[in-house]
């Protein structure tokens, strides 16, 4: 059964920073990898998708990576801004998609 | 449609009786996902579809829940004797084809058994 890790559960950072949210998984048998933001209340709201074949995506101020080998994947976030606070889920496919259980990320002006 | 709709946003119940929620899907995405999140938890997988039939039924609790896709299109959860532990969020999700392509996620239901 696959397991998905997130590290860190929560995360502070003042403005500008650049940071690194960690993604781990078990069964490497993956098609792709899916980074979500969910904002408190709300559903979830796809940022990248990475498929299997692929290292990394980019979006704007995001980049996501994906080492299938090692079963991880990272997602960084270049010059952090207040409006990027939220929790930031990691979603492995196989057949299913199976979620971390996201990093909380809170952004300081 | 645009986008994954599900109804109702919300939904308070009391402890024993029956609620169904729906999902409509994205128009062609022939899989279509539920899952349910907890406070604090990311989502919890429940069920896939893949047309009309079950594909994996096996994040399903216990046999108080049951979903169905009839047309595979819309879908509804079923859950019988409602337990105020099954006050959640339910998310459903749909993905043009299983595993292959990014999920949309609708923006759910809150179940609330009071």
């Amino acid at each position: 059964k696959q397991e998905v890790t997130q590290i860190p559960a929560a995360l502070s950072v003042p403005e500008g920073e650049n940071l690194v949210l960690n993604c781990s998984f078990t069964d490497s048998a993956i098609y792709n990898l899916q980074w979500f933001r969910q904002d408190p209340g709300k559903g979830l709201t796809s940022l990248l998708l990475i498929q299997s074949s692929q290292r990394e995506q980019t979006s704007g101020r995001l980049n996501a990576s994906l080492d299938k080998s090692s079963g991880r994947s990272t997602l960084y976030i270049a010059a952090s801004q207040p409006g990027d606070s939220a929790t930031y889920l990691c979603a492995v496919h196989n057949n299913d998609m199976r979620f971390g259980a996201g990093t909380r990320l809170t952004v300081k002006p | 449609g645009a986008g994954v709709s599900q109804t109702p946003s919300n939904k308070v119940t009391e402890k024993g009786k029956y609620v169904e929620l729906r999902c409509d899907p994205i128009s062609g995405h022939t899989a279509l996902y539920w899952y349910r999140q907890s406070l604090g938890q990311g989502p919890e997988f429940l069920i896939y579809f893949q047309g009309t039939g079950a594909a994996d039924d096996s994040g399903l609790p216990n046999d108080r829940f049951f979903a169905v896709r009839p047309e595979g299109s819309v879908s509804t959860l079923k859950i019988q004797r409602t337990e105020r532990g099954d006050s959640a969020v339910y998310l459903c999700a749909s993905s043009l084809l299983a595993g292959t392509n990014g999920y949309t996620f609708g923006s759910g239901t809150r179940l609330t058994v009071v």
